[in-house]
């Protein structure tokens, strides 16, 4: 069955960097895209981005252009989101999703911005 | 940037009743590329309905969808009470893939 799993829950101070990964199983990872979602905590879901895993073509939120970078390893079906000169209201779960829209989706990860 | 627009914020029913869930876009979306996600406390969001009118994988006949341009709809016809949660929508067919701010169907 399709899993994507994500990294542990992070704790950065402002001004840090932050790299979260999703590992794909159970489908061919060049066949579908990777999104990437956050949630605030209490809050909705923020889209922040997609990458084509054929051939690495991104897009990515306005807001967010400049601090965010998404990437795959296709040797290890693994996408890879990072994000730079994190603020206090980056404290969300990220979570990693199959294609255009979330077909399957992984388990979250919290990262906390905190000093 | 499209903007979604979820109604109502809150909805409260029984079970057994039937949810009817609305998502009104700002300009319209195109092919229909309108999703539906459940999301639980503390559970990631789950894909019930893609392409405006289709059930993803698994998911309950008593879940539809309906709409195309800037108006769309999630209705639940006999509430169970699993499904209890906020509803998401998303549209995917032009960046920034946005998503409505969510309504939340509580039991009466």
């Amino acid at each position: 069955q399709v899993q994507l799993v994500q990294s542990g829950a992070e704790v950065k101070k402002p001004g840090a960097s932050v790299k979260v990964s999703c590992k794909a199983s159970g489908y061919t990872f060049t066949s579908y895209g990777i999104s990437w979602v956050r949630q605030a905590p209490g809050q909705g879901l923020e889209w922040m981005g997609w990458i084509s895993t054929n051939n690495g073509n991104t897009n990515y939120a306005q807001k967010l252009q400049g601090r965010v970078t998404m990437t795959t390893d296709t040797s290890t079906s693994t996408a890879y989101m990072e994000l730079r000169s994190l603020r206090s209201d980056d404290t969300a779960v990220y979570y990693c999703a199959r294609g255009l829209f979330g077909a399957n989706w992984g388990q979250g990860t919290l990262v906390t911005v905190s000093s | 940037e499209i903007v979604l627009t979820q109604s109502p914020g809150t909805l409260s029913l029984s079970p057994g009743e039937r949810a009817t869930l609305s998502c009104r876009a700002s300009q319209s979306v195109s092919s229909s590329y309108l999703a539906w996600y459940q999301q639980k406390p503390g559970q990631a969001p789950r894909l019930l309905i893609y392409g405006a009118s289709n059930r993803a994988t698994g998911i309950p006949d008593r879940f539809s969808g309906s709409g195309s341009g800037t108006d769309f709809t999630l209705t639940i016809s006999r509430l169970e009470p699993e499904d209890f949660a906020v509803f998401y929508c998303q549209q995917y067919g032009s960046s920034p893939r946005t998503f409505g701010q969510g309504t939340k169907v509580e039991i009466k």
